[in-house]
């Protein structure tokens, strides 16, 4: 059983440039989720889905940010026109959506805008 | 909004040790599940423990156990006979029972001695 990937694992850019970044959940996990960490904090939440629906988006996610999971199996999440303050690691996470539901994290992606 | 602290931002202890992190949290619901996550540097986070909020019994995982004291919104983690692996970042998080996101603590820094 593989865990949670995302790729790339690091990403360099420009402010103002685009980019995306892609996870693959454990493969029988329906929910997914994405989280911000910046240095010397805990993750915050972004946005998770359950199979193709979003569920719910923080106040964190403004409008340069978006989120897809059109097959409710891998996810995108893309940072239009990124800021210096976009700078962070960003995790992906999934759960079943019973009982408990324990998230498994995977490795992030962390970025950095200059 | 339910919020998570952890007033420690670094703790240290001697190998073979025993060390207890805490954490406070805020909610004004009753139905909800807590858990420690450990993230070693550069390394992914990893789940350590967790607790259902309507179980009164302690929750223990080998060397790690948890003292979650309800009423006064407390759940502190105990490392026992503590092991040089066991330097990382700890964090605590809450999740409601209904809502699928975690809500994280800034971390206590685990620092283990020779």
């Amino acid at each position: 059983d593989t865990g949670v990937s995302q790729d790339p694992r690091h990403k360099i850019t420009k402010r103002g440039q685009n980019v995306t970044f892609r996870c693959d959940p454990i493969s029988e996990h329906n929910r997914l989720y994405w989280y911000r960490q910046t240095l010397g904090q805990g993750p915050e939440f972004l946005t998770y889905f359950q199979n193709e629906a979003q569920l719910e988006k923080s106040r964190l996610l403004s409008d340069r940010f978006s989120a897809e999971r059109p097959k409710g199996s891998f996810s995108t999440l893309e940072i239009q026109r990124t800021e210096q303050g976009d700078s962070a690691m960003y995790l992906c996470a999934s759960s079943t959506a019973e009982g408990i539901y324990e998230q498994y994290f995977g490795p992030g992606t962390r970025l950095t805008v200059t | 909004a339910q919020t998570v602290t952890q007033s420690q931002p670094e703790m240290s202890v001697q190998e073979a040790e025993t060390v207890t992190l805490s954490c406070t949290y805020d909610t004004s619901e009753s139905d909800y599940y807590l858990f420690w996550y450990k993230q070693p540097p550069s390394r992914q986070m990893i789940l350590v423990i967790r607790q259902e909020a309507y179980k009164q019994q302690n929750a223990t995982e080998n060397r790690f156990s948890v003292n979650f004291q309800k009423a006064a919104k407390s759940f502190s983690l105990k490392i026992s006979d503590s092991q040089l692996g066991d330097a990382a970042m700890y964090f605590c998080a809450y999740r409601s029972a209904k809502i699928g996101k975690l809500t994280f603590g800034t971390g206590t820094r685990l620092q283990v001695t020779l």
